[in-house]
């Protein structure tokens, strides 16, 4: 079944360490994108990739970085820099970078930085 | 400042009633606009979209409508099922597409037995 995995499910870090996030796709799509959720709060934008090698900043894209070295894969890291890391982190991808491309979303990845 | 609102954070109904989930917008260049369904530790799943060059979408027991100078859409859901509970997420895009697809905070829809 085609689908987006993000691993892991949960994850613990203490503050100070970089953590990086997977996500990894076999739908083919080209356009990969990082949100955040918190609580009480929609969506937030980190970053999106329309293209292998290629890269932009979302909303809040602060503290965080991402790579596409491959068409499947668009890791996050999460840097120290990041204030306030502990979130619910999804994966999406779509087929094209329009908005009438809808997301597939991979089942989220929680993060807890103590 | 949020552009995609939803007012209500959570709506219960009763089994084989109408559910009716708001939605409002404040950027008039938003030209789509899309619902997201998710359940509890998992990713939102898409349901349903609508174009601005429509007021109607329908797709089975779901149906978006949309009132452009209203600023407003809605889903509607009839009958309404038990397995319909989960969080509705509302989310609208201009034309550049889904790098500025901004989503609502949510409503939590409960359908009783």
């Amino acid at each position: 079944d085609g689908g987006i995995t993000q691993s892991p499910k949960y994850l613990f870090r203490k503050e100070g360490q970089n953590v990086t996030l997977s996500c990894e796709q076999n739908l083919n799509h080209d356009a990969m994108y990082w949100y955040r959720q918190d609580p009480g709060q929609g969506l937030r934008l980190i970053y999106y990739s329309q293209i292998v090698n290629d890269f932009q900043k979302g909303d809040i894209a602060e503290g965080y970085s991402v790579s596409r070295e491959k068409k499947e894969s668009f890791p996050l890291t999460v840097t120290s820099a990041q204030k306030n890391p502990t979130a619910f982190y999804l994966c999406a991808s779509s087929m094209g970078p329009g908005g009438s491309s809808p997301l597939h979303f991979g089942n989220g990845t929680r993060l807890t930085v103590t | 400042d949020q552009q995609v609102k939803q007012n209500s954070p959570s709506l219960s109904v009763q089994e084989g009633r109408i559910s009716i989930l708001n939605c409002d917008y404040t950027n008039s260049m938003f030209d789509y606009f899309l619902w997201y369904k998710k359940y509890p530790a998992e990713g939102p799943t898409f349901l349903i979209s609508i174009s601005s060059i429509k007021d109607k979408n329908e797709d089975g027991r779901f149906t978006v409508f949309l009132n452009k100078s209203a600023k407003h859409l809605s889903l509607h859901i009839v009958p309404s099922q038990p397995g319909d509970s989960a969080v509705y997420f509302c989310a609208a895009s201009g034309q550049t597409g889904a790098n500025n697809l901004f989503f609502g905070t949510g409503t939590r829809l409960t359908v009783i037995p």
